[in-house]
């Protein structure tokens, strides 16, 4: 039961423009969200987080939004840099279960065109 | 500041052989977490601890173990390694909390690469 989805492998985008990146849930119970951005032989490096009190979190070129009603987030990256190019990972946490685990979607490879 | 660092880089071994992997949190986290990611699939949670104790587990079967230590540092433990064990092995560490707003955010380290023959 894959509790949180990327739907999209991937994605282009110009430089300069505009990046969405959107990952859907299904638990009620998670209130804690965060995007990762992992290079190959990397590890995920933490971009963004949002709680499930807020709606939107700004942190630079990151945007990240929260739809609860629809159980929906989403990262905008504006403008988009060719170094912006990597797989993209949103994770979701339900803190009331006490561990924090993180359960992750299964990624979408972004890439900037210079 | 150290990030969350991982060894070994890399790692061969064969069936049935048994692995020992190791984290070193940020400095000042006490929470660390263990994940699996096999290729093209998101990390997938196996352990946290924090404060030395046992704060989860996973659905990963019992060959799977860990503890961590009075500094914080963690192993992961694999027994009786399968082909099927093959994959990015990945420690993240945090401060631990949860509270409002939270304080768990995950800092990942390179990860392990380990390869089963």
């Amino acid at each position: 039961d894959q509790q949180v989805k990327q739907n999209s492998p991937s994605l282009s985008v110009q430089e300069g423009r505009i990046s969405i990146l959107n990952c859907d849930y299904t638990n009620s119970m998670f209130d804690y969200f965060l995007w990762y951005k992992k290079y190959p032989a990397e590890g995920p490096t933490f971009l963004i987080s949002i709680s499930s009190i807020k709606d939107k979190n700004e942190d630079g070129r990151f945007t990240v939004f929260l739809n609860k009603s629809a159980k929906h987030l989403s990262l905008h990256i504006v403008p988009s840099q060719p170094g912006d190019s990597a797989v993209y990972f949103c994770a979701a946490s339900a803190g009331t279960s006490g561990t924090y685990k993180y359960i992750f979607g299964t990624g979408t490879r972004l890439k900037v065109l210079a | 500041d150290a990030g969350v660092t991982q060894s070994p880089t890399h790692l061969i071994k064969t069936r049935g052989q048994q692995v020992t992997l190791r984290c070193s949190p940020i400095s000042g986290h006490k929470s660390v977490s263990w994940y699996q990611q096999v290729l093209g699939q998101g990390p997938q949670f196996i352990f946290q601890y924090y404060e030395k104790e046992e704060r989860g587990r996973g659905n990963f079967p019992d060959r799977f173990s860990a503890r961590q230590f009075p500094n914080y540092s963690s192993e992961l433990n694999v027994n009786a390694l399968l082909l099927g064990d093959s994959a990015l092995y990945l420690c993240a560490s945090s401060l631990g909390g949860g509270g409002a707003p939270r304080t768990d955010t995950q800092y990942f380290g390179p990860g392990t690469r380990l390869t089963v023959l």
